[in-house]
C-alpha cells in the first residue's frame, strides 16, 4: 500500500516561517505534490516536485528528497490568510491515482 | 474559462433515501476523481475515471456506492440507502491527463444524512 504521514497541527506566528513536513512509503513513485485547503473551501494546488531538490513559488518552497521518502513545504512571511489545511500527494507506481496525506492544519497567530 | 462545478452545493436526506450527485469537469479534462471528506478529516479516494478506460473503483465503500461518466464529461456518484455515516462533504477533480499533477476540484456537495 501507500501512506502518506504528516504532523496533524502546527501553529505559526505571522511574519514568520514554518514548515511542513511529508514522510511517504509508496510502492513507487512519481512526485510530491502539495494541496492548501481553506476551511469551507476546495483543496487548491500549490507545488510539484518531480526531481529532488528545491522548488520555490514566491513565499511558498517546497523540498524532495527521494532518498529520504521525505519532503515538506516551506511557507515564508506567513500571512494570517495562510491558515488553512496543507496535505502532501504522491502517484504511486503502476497506479494512477493521487493519494493524499493525512493533512496538517495550519494555523497562524498574531 | 469555468472551473469544475458541482452541484447541488447542499443536500439534505433522510437515512435510506437514494442520492445522486453531480459534477462537471474542466472542459478538455480527460481525468475526473470523486473524493469524500469528513470533517475534519483528509481526502479519502473514492473512484477515478480516465478517458475511456476501466474506472478505478477501489476507493468506493460498500457497494450501495456507484459512480458513472459520460465520456470525458458530467460524471454522477449515487449513494443508495444513504446511512448517517455518508455524511460528508464529496469533492470531484478533474486533470489534463492521466499522469497530470495538478487536480482542479470542485467546490464540493456537503452531504448530511439525518
Amino acid at each position: 500500500g501507500q501512506s502518506l504521514e504528516q504532523p496533524s497541527e502546527v501553529t505559526a506566528v505571522e511574519g514568520a516561517i514554518v514548515q511542513i513536513n511529508c514522510t511517504y512509503q509508496t510502492s513507487g513513485f512519481y512526485g510530491l505534490s502539495w494541496y492548501q485547503q481553506h476551511d469551507g473551501g476546495a483543496p487548491t494546488f500549490l507545488s510539484y516536485n518531480a526531481l529532488d531538490g528545491l522548488e520555490e513559488t514566491g513565499r511558498f518552497s517546497s523540498f524532495l528528497s527521494r532518498s529520504d521518502s521525505y519532503g515538506y513545504l516551506l511557507l515564508q512571511e506567513l500571512q494570517m490568510k495562510d491558515s488553512a489545511s496543507y496535505f502532501c500527494a504522491a502517484r504511486p507506481g503502476g497506479n494512477e491515482k493521487l493519494t493524499f496525506g493525512t493533512g496538517t492544519r495550519l494555523t497562524i497567530i498574531p | 474559462g469555468a472551473g469544475v462545478s458541482q452541484s447541488p452545493s447542499n443536500k439534505v436526506t433522510e437515512k435510506g433515501k437514494d442520492v445522486e450527485l453531480r459534477c462537471d469537469p474542466i472542459s478538455g479534462h480527460t481525468a475526473l476523481y470523486w473524493y469524500r471528506q469528513r470533517l475534519g478529516q483528509g481526502l479519502e479516494f473514492l473512484i477515478y475515471f480516465q478517458g475511456n478506460s476501466a474506472p478505478d473503483k477501489s476507493g468506493l465503500p460498500s457497494d450501495r456506492f456507484s459512480a458513472e461518466r459520460t465520456g470525458e464529461s458530467v460524471s454522477t456518484l449515487t449513494i443508495q440507502r444513504t446511512q448517517q455515516e455518508d455524511s460528508a462533504v464529496y469533492l470531484c477533480a478533474s486533470s489534463l491527463g492521466a499522469l497530470q499533477e495538478t487536480q482542479y476540484f470542485g467546490p464540493g456537495t456537503r452531504l448530511l444524512v439525518l
